[in-house]
């Protein structure tokens, strides 16, 4: 029934390894993306791909490399993981244009130690 | 550049008082607005949107919001809160195909008191 779902919802892991976090949405939508939300709530864009097309890539460290198998499904890898990626990164998809509304997963909360 | 400002970070109301939450919002054009709420733990849920049309938009949980261009803000309002709307809640602009992401503002904590 979940319509965006992300795994895992919790990754704790150390500085300097690598991880991946998965998202798939079953909403039928041609465009996902991901965000970060750091520690004080900001919600930033990081990279959104419509119909497995990256479309967006914001100012983050190519140590992030998002990929999309298809237009389900938007994982995003981590290399070299650093204290300040600790944060949650929220996965989200829509349909069409920009007025069509965002429907987002509850997030990976990852801590760095 | 899109932005959004959220100029409360903290506001706290007693059950059963009304509440407003204020967004103002820079674009260039006719903006797509929406606001979502985040209860601890959880994703975004959309609370209401506004693309064109009439200026006060009815939402989920009995909020709404109204447009207003010439102040550039889209405040969301509720006329009796329950304890249950203790959240954050973000206001967001969303621009034109080509550019789909949505900018956030910093986001309001809303605690109620019973």
């Amino acid at each position: 029934d979940t319509a965006v779902s992300q795994t895992p919802k919790y990754l704790v892991t150390q500085m300097g390894n690598d991880k991946s976090i998965k998202c798939e949405q079953n909403l039928g939508h041609d465009t996902m993306y991901w965000y970060k939300q750091d520690s004080k709530k900001f919600l930033k864009i990081m990279f959104s791909y419509n119909n497995k097309e990256l479309i967006i890539n914001e100012t983050v460290p190519n140590r992030f490399s998002p990929k999309s198998p298809d237009k389900a499904h938007l994982n995003l890898h981590i290399n070299s993981l650093e204290l300040g990626d600790s944060a949650v990164y929220f996965c989200a998809s829509s349909q069409g244009t920009g007025q069509q509304p965002q429907h987002f997963g509850d997030g990976t909360r990852l801590s760095i130690l | 550049a899109q932005s959004v400002t959220q100029p409360d970070i903290h506001i706290t109301v007693s059950e059963g008082a009304s509440l407003e939450l204020r967004c103002n919002y820079s674009y260039g054009a006719t903006p797509y607005l929406f606001w979502y709420v985040q209860s601890p733990g959880q994703g975004l849920q959309l609370l209401l949107k506004y693309f064109s049309g009439d200026t006060l938009v009815q939402g989920i949980k009995g909020f709404e919001a109204e447009f207003k261009r010439s102040q550039s803000s889209f405040n969301l309002r509720k006329p009796s809160v329950h304890w249950s709307d203790a959240a954050e809640y973000f206001c967001a602009v969303g621009g034109y195909t080509g550019r789909r992401a949505l900018t956030f503002g910093s986001g309001t904590r809303l605690q109620v008191q019973p």
